[in-house]
């Protein structure tokens, strides 16, 4: 699976979209892009994955660049529980490979 | 629709013991994959159970080993336990055993003394 990189961590205003940045230059062809975050004490919590085309659900939206080399998840308008470590996965196999994350801090 | 639930909660057991740790699945679900979280890190994959059978494994020793049983429910058991066995052991579920949504558990906290 190919490896991602993220912000060790990134603040937010609360409101305001949260842009979160994933590089992963080394996928393939058929590998999928998810991400999850883990609010502490919790389990992680699936949010959303696509593979070229970008994709939009009740969470947030998932934009991938044309050559698949990185992605952005964005929060369209952040609030204080969504305060959370997010991780950006790239697979293909049946196992998620979760990396260190992005911790987000919302603020006030 | 009753969510992926895990038991115990917290677990204290002392070097050299055996552990089980015991998963539901959500409803409807046949795939249940384990991670091992340890403290500040990311989840690692242990291993995933399709439909009762070893579905792919992670880089971690045969001592840690699984079962599915025919309700889906699933069971980690981890031998001769070393102190660095203590993180947080995460519980998934999804539908199928390719790209998938998986569902977590609350996870049991193990501390290995």
């Amino acid at each position: 699976d190919a490896k991602t990189t993220q912000p060790t961590s990134m603040d937010c205003a609360e409101g305001r979209a949260a842009n979160l940045p994933c590089n992963h230059s080394t996928i393939s062809g058929n590998e999928y892009v998810y991400w999850y975050r883990q609010i502490h004490s919790q389990g992680p919590q699936y949010i959303i994955h696509g593979l070229k085309n970008n994709e939009t659900n009740e969470m947030a939206s998932l934009i991938i660049t044309e050559d698949r080399k990185s992605s952005t998840l964005i929060l369209p308008h952040a609030t204080l529980r969504d305060t959370a470590v997010y991780y950006c996965i790239v697979r293909k196999h049946n196992d998620m490979r979760f990396g260190a994350g992005t911790r987000l801090t919302v603020k006030p | 629709e009753t969510g992926v639930t895990q038991s115990p909660t917290h677990l204290i057991k002392t070097r050299g013991q055996q552990v089980t740790l015991r998963c539901s699945s959500q409803s409807g679900h046949n795939t249940v994959s384990w991670y091992q979280q340890a403290l500040g890190q990311g989840p690692q994959f242990i291993f995933q159970y399709y439909r009762e059978e070893e579905n792919g494994r992670g880089n971690f020793p045969p001592r840690f080993s699984g079962l599915q049983f025919p309700n889906y429910s699933s069971e980690l058991n981890v031998n001769a336990l070393e102190l660095d066995d203590s993180a947080l052991y995460l519980c998934a579920s999804s539908l199928g055993q390719g790209v998938y949504e998986q569902y977590f558990g609350p996870g049991t906290r193990l501390t290995v003394t």
